[in-house]
């Protein structure tokens, strides 16, 4: 199946820093988004990309769809204690079907 | 507004049992997917339901299998229980339209022994 490669795979920040973690493809892909999974909960959709070049914000995330399709990134600002998670990207292909990345596990350190 | 349900939470069985878990949708949506989420790693794709068909199905085996009913709400079966199938199992809903914004539910965690 496809693989989504994210990086980086865990980050230890001070409350207030900014977050930048991205998620490469071999592939090319319809849709990007963006999910947050907090322990035992199912992840949650934060953020979904729809074009090449897509800029989209969500409060403090920043998130783009990449000019190759092959890519996207996230950028969280002024980082707070209720960020922390896993965070995973999810690519659509024209078959209807999402492929996740590994994810980035983030902690944000008060 | 109730999200999405899945029931058991948690789910115990031995190597060649059948397991069967369960969906409800976000009221209003029509469409069903199901994913393995091994520890540690991100949501497999298994299948999507809609109008009670399997409309998408991901590099998964015939053991597992699964049926939407008519309110939408949707089981998962897996047969022949490995070792290798103990995971989350989630379930997301989406709209047919939107199917891009789907809404997860909390998952089942499956253990084979």
């Amino acid at each position: 199946g496809q693989q989504l490669n994210q990086s980086p795979q865990s980050m230890f920040i001070q409350e207030g820093e900014d977050v930048s973690m991205n998620c490469t493809s071999s592939s090319i892909f319809n849709t990007w988004l963006w999910y947050k999974q907090d322990p035992g909960e199912g992840p949650v959709l934060l953020i979904a990309l729809y074009k090449a070049g897509e800029l989209t914000s969500n409060g403090r995330l920043t998130a783009q769809f990449g000019i190759t399709r092959k890519d996207s990134f996230l950028n969280i600002s002024a980082s707070i204690p209720s960020d922390v998670g896993i965070y995973f990207c999810a690519g659509e292909n024209t078959g209807n079907q999402f492929y996740f990345g590994t994810g980035t596990s983030l902690t944000v350190i008060p | 507004d109730a999200g999405v349900t899945q029931s058991p939470t948690h789910l115990i069985k031995t190597r060649g049992q059948q397991v069967t878990l369960r969906c409800s949708p976000k009221s209003g949506h029509d469409t069903v997917s199901w994913y393995q989420q091994a520890l540690g790693q991100g949501p497999q794709f298994i299948f999507q339901y809609y109008e009670e068909e399997e409309r998408q199905r991901g590099n998964f085996p015939d053991r597992f299998s699964g049926h939407q009913f008519p309110n939408y709400s949707s089981e998962l079966n897996v047969n022949a229980l490995l070792l290798g199938d103990s995971a989350l199992y989630l379930c997301a809903s989406s709209f047919a339209e939107l199917y891009n914004e789907q809404f997860f539910g909390p998952g089942t965690r499956l253990t084979v022994l």
